[in-house]
């Protein structure tokens, strides 16, 4: 299918790893990305990785990837309050041309409590 | 200094009227875009121009019709409003066509009555 799936919801404590899932479909897909909304914003990209790679680390981002599975993940360590957001995953489809589409995940939503 | 604005931020309507968001970015981007979201927080592209050149254009209605007039600038006039366009409306601009960083304005919560 087109969609991009994400586990809804994510409750953790401060101080705690939050490790949040992704199944993509395209396997073609050349970037994936991290996007964060906190409430009332739009969506900021967090980071990225590329389709080689299986690993990308970023201060407290680790970015985890499955080619074979089509499985992104995305854990954040020492989690504070200010993470509390909806995160999404994103892949860039091809569209045509020299065009690609950003295809957004469901989206999860992480509580932190204190 | 705002990067990507879009006005305005809330809109109020009754079913069959016809209304504007207007988006502009001052990024020195070559590609915008309009995103709907959903009461259930689902994303999806709905236009996207490329130097005031329509590039994606998914399945949505005909009363939808985006405008850029410069590459700086485009905005989204919905005809006839319907219950279902209900959402948040988001702008968003990325330096060239394949780019997947996008730059997301504020949204514009669209209610119709």
């Amino acid at each position: 299918g087109e969609d991009v799936e994400q586990s809804l919801f994510l409750s953790v404590r401060e101080g705690d790893s939050s490790v949040i899932n992704c199944t993509y479909t395209d396997s073609s897909s050349t970037y994936l990305y991290w996007y964060k909304q906190e409430p009332g914003a739009g969506l900021q990209l967090l980071t990225y990785i590329f389709s080689n790679m299986d690993m990308k680390q970023d201060q407290r981002l680790t970015v985890l990837l499955n080619k074979k599975d089509k499985h992104l993940s995305l854990r954040i360590a020492d989690t504070q309050t200010g993470d509390s957001a909806i995160y999404f995953c994103a892949e860039a489809r091809y569209y045509g041309g020299a065009t690609n589409k950003l295809i957004f995940g469901t989206g999860t939503l992480l509580a932190v409590q204190p | 200094d705002t990067a990507v604005s879009q006005t305005p931020k809330y809109l109020v309507t009754q079913m069959g009227n016809d209304k504007s968001i207007k988006c502009e970015q001052n990024l020195g981007h070559d590609t915008m875009y309009w995103y709907k979201q959903d009461s259930k927080k689902f994303l999806k592209i709905m236009f996207s121009y490329n130097n005031k050149e329509l590039i994606i254009n998914e399945t949505v209605p005909n009363r939808f019709s985006p405008k850029s007039p410069d590459k700086a600038h485009l905005n989204l006039h919905i005809n006839s409003l319907e219950l279902g366009d209900s959402a948040v409306y988001f702008c968003a601009s990325s330096q060239e066509l394949r780019a997947g960083e996008l730059f997301f304005g504020e949204g514009s919560r669209l209610t119709v009555l």
